[in-house]
């Protein structure tokens, strides 16, 4: 699987939208984008996933270009409860593991 | 709630000590998977279950390590002459679908593990 870089923290404030960037040069054919959040003490939580293009659903918009080296995670108008780590994985194989890095930690303040 | 329980939510044993997780996942989900997360890390695989076969395990699974999940549903986790390094929280995620899906893994909220 893919590796995958991400900053490792962003800041913003509430209302703002947020554009978070990752890298994924290897990336298999086979591969999927996947953007999971998770909060202090609890367990990831899926976002969205994409293959390429576009994909938006009530939360986010994720943005993946023809290449597929790279993918932004776009979440409109922030608020403090957004304030988590988000990471970025490649997903794909026959097990679909996920592989996670150390994620992004988004701060959003007032 | 993602409806996948894991129990218990804490465990404090002293080094040496055997130790066992139990998960239970969504109930229609064929697949199940076992992370691992120290602090400021993100999760590390440790092992999959496709229904009950266990079809991979990572190098970090040490053989004081094992997994089970009799009967494809519920999964166990046991972890024996526990060893101060094993503190970390673990957490268990099912999915349902084939290969090459990419399917959501929904999480459970995890077991705690301090080895003293």
């Amino acid at each position: 699987l893919a590796k995958t870089t991400q900053p490792i923290s962003m800041d913003s404030y509430e209302g703002q939208e947020v554009n978070i960037t990752c890298s994924h040069n290897n990336i298999a054919t086979n591969d999927y984008i996947t953007w999971y959040q998770q909060f202090p003490s609890q367990g990831p939580r899926f976002i969205i996933q994409g293959y390429k293009t576009k994909v938006t659903n009530e939360v986010a918009s994720l943005f993946i270009p023809a290449d597929r080296k790279s993918s932004t995670l776009s979440l409109p108008r922030v608020s403090l409860s957004d304030t988590a780590v988000y990471y970025c994985l490649a997903q794909g194989g026959a097990t679909n593991k996920l592989i996670f890095g150390t994620g992004t930690l988004l701060a959003v303040q007032p | 709630d993602t409806g996948v329980s894991q129990d218990p939510r804490h465990k404090i044993t002293k080094r040496g000590q055997n130790v066992t997780f139990r998960c239970d996942p969504i109930s229609e989900h064929n697949r199940l998977y076992w992370y691992r997360q120290t602090l400021g890390q993100g999760p590390e695989f440790l092992t999959y279950f496709q229904n009950e076969a266990q079809l991979e395990k990572s190098r970090l699974l040490s053989d004081r390590f094992s997994a089970e999940r009799p009967k494809g549903s519920f999964s166990t986790l046991e972890i024996q002459r526990t060893e101060q390094g094993d503190s970390a929280m673990y957490l268990c995620a099912s999915s349902l679908g084939g290969a090459g899906t990419g399917g959501e893994q929904f999480f459970g909220p995890g077991t705690r593990l301090t080895v003293l």
